[in-house]
C-alpha cells in the first residue's frame, strides 16, 4: 500500500514547454485533487475529482488541465509552462469525508 | 471565497512548553482538520473533527471544533524538539464542492531544545 505517488519529485522547465505531473492513489479513494503551494500563501487549490470521469476547477486553475479515466489516477497537466507557475504541487486522495492524504510533492521550476 | 485566518504565523517555544493555535472562518465548515508538514513533505493529517463543540486528542495533541463551526483550535502539550514543523488547519463541507479542502497558510513552529 504505497498511498499517493507523485512523479516526478523535481522538475525544471523552460517556458512555453509543456508537461503531466503524475499522481496515482491505491487507496481506492473517490476524491482526488492537485494543490500548490507558495511561500507565505498556504496550499491553493487547482483542480479536483470527486469520481472517475468527474473534474472541476478549484481556487488557481488557469495554465492547468486535469483529467480522471480511472479511480487510480489523476494527472496535471501544465499546458505552456510560465514561470509564474514556479511552485510546490501536492496531489492529495480522500473517501470524500475530510481526511486527505497528501503525496510528497513535485517541485516545479520553469525558468 | 471561503478564507481562513490561521494564527499565530510562526511560534519559538522552549521545550517541555504547551504550544496553542487558532483558525477563524468567515463562513461555516462541516469538518475542520489538523495537518503537520515536515520540510521536503507533503502535509500529514494529524486530527479530524466532524461535530460543532467535538474535542479530540492524539497523543499530545488536542483539537477542537468551535460550537459556532467557523473555528477550531489545535494545542500541543509538552513540546518536544519533532514537534518542529509547519502546522496547517483545513475546512471542509463536502456535500458541496466535495473537493474544496480550504487551507490556511499555516503556523510554523520551532522548539529550542
Amino acid at each position: 500500500n504505497a498511498g499517493v505517488t507523485q512523479t516526478p519529485k523535481f522538475q525544471v522547465l523552460k517556458t512555453g514547454q509543456s508537461m503531466t505531473l503524475q499522481c496515482a492513489q491505491d487507496m481506492n479513494h473517490e476524491y482526488m485533487s492537485w494543490y500548490r503551494q507558495d511561500p507565505g500563501m498556504g496550499l491553493r487549490l487547482i483542480h479536483y475529482s470527486v469520481g472517475a470521469g468527474i473534474t472541476d476547477q478549484g481556487e488557481v486553475p488557469n495554465g492547468y488541465n486535469v483529467s480522471r479515466s480511472t479511480t487510480e489516477d489523476f494527472p496535471l497537466r501544465l499546458l505552456s509552462a510560465a514561470p509564474s507557475q514556479t511552485s510546490v504541487y501536492f496531489c492529495a486522495s480522500s473517501l470524500g469525508t475530510g481526511g486527505y492524504t497528501f503525496g510528497s510533492g513535485t517541485r516545479l521550476t520553469v525558468v | 471565497g471561503q478564507q481562513l485566518n490561521q494564527s499565530p504565523q510562526s511560534m519559538f517555544i522552549q521545550e517541555g512548553e504547551d504550544v496553542s493555535m487558532n483558525c477563524t472562518s468567515s463562513s461555516i465548515f462541516n469538518t475542520w482538520l489538523w495537518y503537520k508538514q515536515d520540510p521536503g513533505e507533503g502535509p500529514v493529517l494529524l486530527i479530524a473533527l466532524y461535530k460543532a463543540g467535538e474535542l479530540t486528542s492524539n497523543g499530545r495533541l488536542t483539537a477542537q471544533f468551535g460550537i459556532t463551526r467557523k473555528d477550531s483550535f489545535l494545542n500541543i502539550s509538552a513540546s518536544i524538539p519533532s514537534d518542529v514543523g509547519i502546522y496547517f488547519c483545513a475546512g471542509h463541507n463536502y456535500g458541496g464542492s466535495q473537493g474544496n479542502l480550504i487551507f490556511g497558510k499555516g503556523t510554523k513552529l520551532s522548539v529550542k531544545p
